[in-house]
């Protein structure tokens, strides 16, 4: 079993404030590192599919970043929206499609 | 277009009985799987297909079984539930292989065995 951990575990921020929180992940045998966006009582949403040493990705206000040499993704919110909140997930690949590890999540509440 | 879909949303099972939840895809998507999710813990990778009439196992699949008899469904059964396999299970798909391909999830089934 693989360690993925994601910090915080939650958090609170207010609206218009930035944040970002972060998945570290072993640095051997890296395949992908995907981000998902997982409102309550919805399906987890892909976010970025990330799968080279320094890609950095944006969608939006999101943007997300890679260091596969020293294990860690950073998921960043440019001025936080109340919808932006839900619970951020990602999901390391080891191997192939079958060595996937997820990690538990942040859960981000936005106060308006 | 659905997407995935799940079905049923909610089931109670008492132990020892057998059920089989179904997933649907209408994308055209050659690979498939089942999660299931438990507090406290990351998704867990069950059983995948990587097309029609393939199975493989996942991470976690003692007492599972899963069927591909068509390109669009996979079901996963359990033969005989026990308490344990109290959880929510998340279906997905992707066009491809699932390391560089967005996984789309279905909305989850919820399943308590008493």
């Amino acid at each position: 079993i693989l360690n993925v951990e994601q910090s915080p575990q939650s958090l609170h921020v207010q609206e218009g404030d930035s944040t970002n929180f972060t998945c570290s992940f072993p640095s051997s045998n890296f395949y992908a590192l995907h981000w998902y966006r997982w409102e309550t009582a919805k399906s987890p949403e892909a976010l970025f599919v990330m799968t080279l040493n320094g890609d950095e990705k944006k969608k939006g206000r999101i943007s997300a970043t890679l260091n596969t040499k020293e294990g860690y993704s950073y998921l960043y919110i440019k001025g936080s929206q109340p919808e932006d909140s839900a619970t951020y997930l990602c999901a390391f690949f080891s191997g192939g499609y079958q060595k996937v590890t997820f990690g538990t999540g942040t859960k981000l509440q936005v106060i308006p | 277009n659905a997407g995935v879909t799940q079905t049923p949303k909610f089931r109670v099972l008492k132990t020892g009985q057998s059920m089989t939840l179904l997933c649907a895809q209408d994308m055209n998507h050659e690979y498939m799987y089942w999660y299931r999710q438990d507090p406290g813990m990351g998704l867990r990778l069950i059983h995948y297909s990587v097309g029609e009439g393939t199975t493989a196992k996942g991470e976690v699949p003692d007492g599972y079984n899963v069927s591909r008899l068509k390109k669009q469904n996979f079901l996963l059964g359990l033969e005989s539930a026990a308490p344990s396999q109290t959880s929510v299970y998340f279906c997905a798909s992707s066009k491809t292989s699932g390391t560089s391909e967005t996984q789309y999830f279905g909305p989850g089934t919820r399943l308590l065995v008493l």
